[in-house]
């Protein structure tokens, strides 16, 4: 059962455009829900989170919109750039973070110059 | 601050030995998680301790365990080795008294089965 679903599973952006990547969970007890950037070879690297207490953060030029009644989250880049090009991974974990976290697919970001 | 460290960077074993993998988290953080990416199931969580103690677990067979030393240091093990357990392992490391518990990842080790 995939508790984080995650779409698209590769996106395609023109540098300055605006990258969106969604996701849906079903655990309502879900209450911590980050977003994790990996470029090849390394970990992932936590790029921003959110909890459900709130509808939307903005940290640059990251973005994380949240939908509780829909159970959905997404991430917008805004005037993405080529050095945006990675995989990005959304997750969620119960008790704020203090248990796994459960990780959608992943998206596959190329920002074309 | 130093990252989260992982040792080593890549390991090659056959089918049936046992392998220990080691992370070092990053200084002050005593929580200590490890998961398994693979090209089909993704980033799965395997465990995760604090004080030496494993206080959650994920959902893989027993042949994957782990530890935890006074120092937050922490080992993971997975015996009797399957074709299957080919993956990028990783630990995440996060200080759990602080909310929300941000984990940080290290590079991982590349496991390969043959």
């Amino acid at each position: 059962q995939q508790q984080v679903k995650q779409s698209p599973q590769s996106l395609i952006v023109q540098k300055g455009g605006i990258s969106i990547i969604n996701c849906a969970y079903e655990n309502t007890a879900f209450d911590y829900f980050p977003w994790y950037q990996q470029f090849p070879g390394k970990g992932p690297a936590l790029l921003i989170a959110i909890r459900p207490d709130v509808s939307e953060k903005k940290e640059g030029r990251f973005t994380i919109s949240f939908n509780k009644s829909a159970k959905q989250f997404s991430l917008h880049i805004m005037d993405s750039q080529p050095g945006d090009s990675a995989t990005y991974f959304c997750a969620a974990s119960r008790g704020g973070g203090a248990d796994g976290l459960t990780f959608g697919k992943g998206t596959h970001l190329i920002i074309q110059p | 601050k130093a990252g989260v460290t992982q040792t080593p960077r890549y390991l090659i074993k056959t089918r049936g030995q046992q392998v220990t993998l080691s992370c070092s988290p990053i200084s002050g953080h005593r929580s200590v998680s490890w998961y398994q990416q693979t090209p089909g199931q993704g980033l799965q969580f395997l465990f995760e301790y604090f004080s030496e103690t494993q206080r959650n677990k994920g959902n893989f067979p027993g042949r994957f365990s782990g530890r935890q030393f006074s120092n937050s240091r922490s080992e993971m093990n997975v015996s009797t080795l399957e074709l299957g357990d080919s993956a990028l392992y990783l630990c995440a490391s996060s200080f759990p008294e602080g909310r929300p518990n941000e984990q940080f990842f290290g590079p991982g080790t590349r496991l390969t089965v043959l």
